[in-house]
C-alpha cells in the first residue's frame, strides 16, 4: 500500500499522560499537514511541513503539542498532558510538491485519540 | 465569518436517483481552489473532485459534479445515479491563494448523506 499510513489508529489515555501519534506520507511528498477532527466536525488545520521545516502552525496548536518530520519523512505529532478536551481524530495529509492546482492532499487513515 | 458552510446536517437520497450537496464559501483572494472529500465511517477522507477560481466550466468526475457559481460563491457537489456505498459524511473543503505554498485546507462542518433502498 503507498497511501499515507498512521500508528497507532487507536489510543486510549489518561488525562496528563503524553501521548505520540506518527505518520508516514506517501513517498516522495514533500509536504505533510496534521489536522484535528472532533466528533461532528470537520478536520481543522493544526500544521504543515515542507521537507523537514514546520512552516506553519494553528493557533490551535497549543505549547502542549509539538510536532516533527526529523529528516522530512515521517512525522510524529506529540501531546502532552493530555486533556479531556484533546479526544479527537487526528488526521495527517501529504502533498506533492506539484504547483499543479489540482494536486490535492492525501489523508491517511487518522489516529482517534480518547483521553479519559 | 464562516469560510465553508454547508448547511444541511443531513440527507436521504433513494438508490439510482441524484442529489446535491450544499457549499457556500467566502473568501477574498482571487486564487482558491475548492475540494470535496467523502469520509466514510472508516475516517479516512477520500478525494473526489476539485474546481478551481479560474475555471471555466463546472468540474466532473464520473458520477460527480461541481456546480460552482462563482458570483454566488457556491460550490454544490451532485451525485449522480446514487449507490449504497454512497452512504458517508461529506465534506467541502477551500485552499486560498495559489498553489505552491502551504495550501492548507479549510473544511466545513460536512453533510451526512443516507442512501436508500
Amino acid at each position: 500500500d503507498t497511501g499515507v499510513s498512521q500508528d497507532p489508529r487507536h489510543k486510549i489515555t489518561k488525562r496528563g499522560q503524553n501521548v505520540t501519534f506518527r505518520c508516514d506520507p506517501i513517498s516522495e511528498h514533500n509536504r505533510l499537514y496534521w489536522y484535528r477532527q472532533t466528533l461532528g466536525q470537520g478536520p481543522e488545520f493544526l500544521t504543515y511541513f515542507q521537507n523537514e521545516a514546520q512552516l506553519e502552525k494553528s493557533r490551535l496548536l497549543s505549547d502542549r503539542f509539538s510536532a516533527e518530520r526529523p529528516k522530512g519523512s515521517f512525522s510524529t505529532l506529540e501531546i502532552q498532558r493530555t486533556e479531556q478536551g484533546d479526544s479527537a481524530m487526528y488526521l495527517c495529509a501529504s502533498r506533492s510538491k506539484s504547483v499543479n492546482p489540482q494536486e490535492t492532499q492525501y489523508f491517511g487513515p487518522g489516529t482517534r485519540l480518547l483521553v479519559l | 465569518a464562516q469560510k465553508i458552510t454547508q448547511t444541511q446536517p443531513g440527507m436521504f437520497v433513494q438508490e439510482k436517483e441524484a442529489v446535491t450537496l450544499d457549499c457556500t464559501y467566502d473568501t477574498s483572494d482571487p486564487s482558491y481552489g475548492l475540494f470535496w472529500y467523502k469520509q466514510p465511517s472508516s475516517g479516512e477522507m477520500i478525494f473526489l473532485i476539485y474546481q478551481g477560481s479560474y475555471d471555466q466550466q463546472n468540474a466532473t468526475e464520473g458520477r460527480y459534479s461541481l456546480n460552482f457559481q462563482k458570483a454566488r460563491k457556491s460550490a454544490n457537489l451532485v451525485i449522480s445515479a446514487s449507490q449504497l456505498g454512497d452512504s458517508a459524511m461529506y465534506f467541502c473543503a477551500m485552499r486560498e491563494g495559489v498553489p505552491g505554498g502551504g495550501n492548507k485546507l479549510t473544511f466545513g462542518t460536512g453533510t451526512q448523506l443516507k442512501v436508500e433502498l
